[in-house]
C-alpha cells in the first residue's frame, strides 16, 4: 500500500518568505508527526498530532513555526518569516498507536528546505 | 534526560564481519527503543526495537542487547554486507501503548568495505 508521502520534495526559497510543507499519512493512521533533520543537529522532534487530541508542539523551536491537520488526515507545516538556519530536511511520519503494541512510525521521503 | 547518546559517529567495517552500535539514555520513563536505518535521500526506516523487559531481540542478522541496569543498547550487524551501508539511529520514546516523540540518537554513517 501508499506510504507516508510529502511535498515538495524540494523547495528552495528566499530569507523573509513563507513556506507550506505538506504531509500525506499513511490511510488509517491516527498519528502523525513532524521531524527537522538538519547537519550538526541530528534528527529532532517539532510536533505530533493524535486524534482529536491537542497537539504536542513542545518541539517547534520558534512561533514561525505552525502546523494544522485537516480531517485528521493531511498535515501542513508552515514556515512563516524564513531564516538560513531553517534549512534542513523535514521529515513527516505517521502511526496507528494502540494498546499493547508499540507506536512504529513510518516515514516520507522528507522535503528538503534550502532558504536563500 | 532526553538525549540518547549515540556511538561511533562512522563505522567501517569488512564484509563479513560484525558491526556494533552503542547507545545509552538516561530518562527510565522511556519504554520503547527503535533503531532506524537510513539510505541517503530517504527517511529513517525502522529496523528493529526491544523493549526494556527484555535483554535481547534477535531478527535475521541484527540484533539489539539492552542492558536495563547500566541505561545502555547497541545493535549488532552479523555478517555486514555491502547494502548495509547506511547511517543507523538509535531512538527511544515513551510509544508503547501510545502516541510519542521519538528521541534520535546522533546517527552512525556504517560503511561496509567488500
Amino acid at each position: 500500500g501508499a506510504g507516508v508521502s510529502q511535498s515538495p520534495s524540494n523547495k528552495v526559497t528566499e530569507k523573509g518568505k513563507d513556506v507550506e510543507l505538506r504531509c500525506d499519512p499513511i490511510s488509517g493512521h491516527t498519528a502523525l508527526y513532524w521531524y527537522r533533520q538538519s547537519l550538526g543537529q541530528g534528527l529532532e522532534f517539532l510536533i505530533y498530532f493524535q486524534g482529536n487530541s491537542a497537539p504536542d508542539k513542545s518541539g517547534l523551536p520558534s512561533d514561525r513555526f505552525s502546523a494544522e491537520r485537516t480531517g485528521g488526515s493531511v498535515s501542513t507545516l508552515t514556515i512563516q518569516r524564513t531564516q538560513q538556519e531553517d534549512s534542513a530536511v523535514y521529515l513527516c511520519a505517521s502511526s496507528l498507536p494502540r494498546l499493547g503494541s508499540s507506536d512504529e512510525q513510518y516515514f516520507g521521503p522528507g522535503t528538503r528546505l534550502t532558504v536563500t | 534526560q532526553q538525549q540518547v547518546k549515540q556511538s561511533p559517529q562512522s563505522l567501517i567495517v569488512q564484509k563479513g564481519g560484525i558491526s556494533i552500535i552503542n547507545c545509552a539514555y538516561e530518562n527510565t520513563a522511556f519504554d520503547y527503543f527503535p533503531w532506524y536505518q537510513q539510505f541517503p535521500g530517504k527517511g529513517p526506516a525502522l529496523l528493529i526495537a526491544i523493549r526494556p523487559d527484555v535483554s535481547e531481540k534477535k531478527e535475521g542478522r541484527f540484533t539489539i542487547s539492552f542492558n536495563k541496569s547500566a541505561k545502555q543498547f547497541s545493535l549488532h550487524i552479523m555478517d555486514s554486507q555491502p547494502g548495509d551501508s547506511a547511517t543507523y539511529f538509535c531512538a527511544a520514546s515513551m510509544g508503547y501503548s501510545s502516541a510519542s516523540k521519538i528521541i534520535f540518537g546522533s546517527g552512525t554513517r556504517l560503511s561496509i568495505r567488500p
